[in-house]
């Protein structure tokens, strides 16, 4: 079964800390994204990377960096967290597939941050 | 610019009843459209989505959504609600840069027995 692997579900942080979430995808998928899901206000995109070594920024990338070294794995980097990083992180990857576009994203199971 | 908008925050139904979702999306071309489920502490999962060709289509777990290119909108349907449905649904349009989705904010549903 093909899948989206984030590495923690849980993680409880201190302010200041450098905070690294890893997700990994083994099916191949060229795109890969990060986004915060946040009640009220949906999911909305942080980083996201067509290839290796490429990194494009969403909607709300302050504070925010991201690594790929390989094409199955996609880092989300908090360089000095923040209690308003709290959130829950989800990871996605998706492949163009056909000619019409794209198949649509395969999501993680998320990674629940908390910032203290 | 794109956007996706779910107009019900929270919805309520008996199971056994019908449900609509509502989702209207604003995209200068012909939108890929998607709608999602997630369970409580889970990620997302893929319902169905439409690309082209018949406006109305078949998704997992019993759901339709009909596509209407005058409305703007995408609706998901299913006829008759079981309790294991009550989830956070999330519709998506695809954006023409790559494969990068706008999602609405959700609309949680609940079932009552």
């Amino acid at each position: 079964d093909v899948k989206v692997t984030q590495s923690s579900r849980y993680l409880v942080k201190r302010t200041g800390e450098k905070v690294f979430l890893e997700c990994v995808q083994d099916m191949d998928h060229e795109n890969m994204f990060w986004y915060r899901q946040d009640p009220g206000l949906g999911l909305r995109l942080i980083y996201f990377s067509y290839d290796v070594k490429m990194k494009e920024k969403g909607d709300i990338p302050e504070g925010y960096s991201v690594s790929r070294e390989k094409k199955e794995r996609f880092s989300l980097i908090l360089e000095s967290a923040s209690t308003n990083q709290t959130s829950m992180y989800l990871c996605a990857s998706s492949t163009l597939g056909n000619p019409t576009g794209s198949y649509g994203y395969t999501f993680g199971s998320g990674t629940r941050l908390t910032v203290v | 610019a794109q956007s996706v908008t779910q107009p019900d925050i929270h919805i309520t139904v008996s199971e056994g009843a019908s449900l609509e979702l509502r989702c209207n999306y604003s995209y200068g071309a012909t939108p890929y459209l998607f709608w999602y489920v997630q369970s409580p502490g889970q990620g997302l999962q893929l319902l169905l989505k439409y690309f082209s060709g018949d406006t109305l289509v078949q998704g997992i777990k019993g759901f339709e959504a009909e596509f209407k290119r005058s409305q703007s909108s995408f609706n998901l349907r299913k006829p008759s609600v079981h309790w294991s449905d009550a989830a956070e649904y999330f519709c998506a349009v695809g954006a023409s840069r790559g494969n990068q989705f706008y999602f609405g904010t959700g609309t949680s549903l609940t079932v009552i027995p």
